[in-house]
């Protein structure tokens, strides 16, 4: 499974936009890229979904360049309450048919008043 | 609300107590999980079931044992537990499909602490 490395925290500000990096260099053909939210004391949250280029949902966008080797997860306009921690994941679907996911440490983001 | 429900919220024992952690998936899924997420630790997948079909046991001691006895319920039995177990268990559920990669939906945890 790909290993995927992102930064440890980040802070921003309410109605900024804010931009997630995640590194996964070792990324195989057949890897999606899926990301999550986490709030304290919470099971983790899908958020978004994609295999390249650009993916846009109501709740963000997710950009993938062509070599795959990374991912932005894009926030547009954060509040207060997308003060969470981030997950960027690389997972394979298993020929036991199931997902495994590996969850790394995320990213932390605060969004301050 | 993800359609994933976890009782008990929050649970105290010994470590010479025996308890059950439950959970119940109310959206159709075939596949379900637990996972362990430690303080200041990433989440650590425990157990899989997929068809009610245990398919991975991700070196989890023997105090831990799971149970599927259908594919809306997913049981954790905890006996002898240790201090270190304390954690928050998450259950997950998906639906495994033939192609592609299935989302897991998580339900809110239990908030374990053993004395």
């Amino acid at each position: 499974l790909a290993k995927t490395t992102q930064p440890i925290s980040m802070d921003s500000y309410e109605g900024q936009e804010v931009n997630i990096t995640c590194s996964h260099n070792n990324i195989a053909t057949n890897d999606y890229i899926t990301w999550y939210q986490q709030f304290p004391s919470q099971g983790p949250r899908f958020i978004i979904q994609g295999y390249k280029t650009k993916v846009t949902n109501e709740v963000a966008s997710l950009f993938i360049p062509a070599d795959r080797k990374s991912s932005t997860l894009s926030l547009p306009r954060v509040s207060l309450s997308d003060t969470a921690v981030y997950y960027c994941l690389v997972g394979v679907r298993f020929s036991g048919g199931y997902n495994k996911l590996i969850f790394g440490a995320g990213t932390r983001l605060a969004v301050h008043p | 609300e993800t359609g994933v429900t976890q009782t008990p919220r929050h649970l105290v024992m010994g470590m010479t107590n025996k308890k059950s952690l439950k959970c119940e998936q109310h959206l159709g899924h075939n596949a379900m999980y637990w996972y362990k997420q430690s303080a200041k630790k990433p989440l650590e997948l425990m157990f899989v079931y997929s068809l009610e079909e245990r398919v991975e046991n991700n070196s989890v001691p023997s105090r831990f044992s799971p149970e599927c006895p259908n594919s809306s319920h997913l049981f954790l039995h905890l006996h002898t537990l240790q201090p270190e177990d304390s954690a928050l268990y998450l259950c997950a559920s998906s639906q495994v499909t033939a192609g592609g990669l299935e989302t897991q939906y998580f339900g809110p945890g239990t908030r374990l602490l053993v004395l």
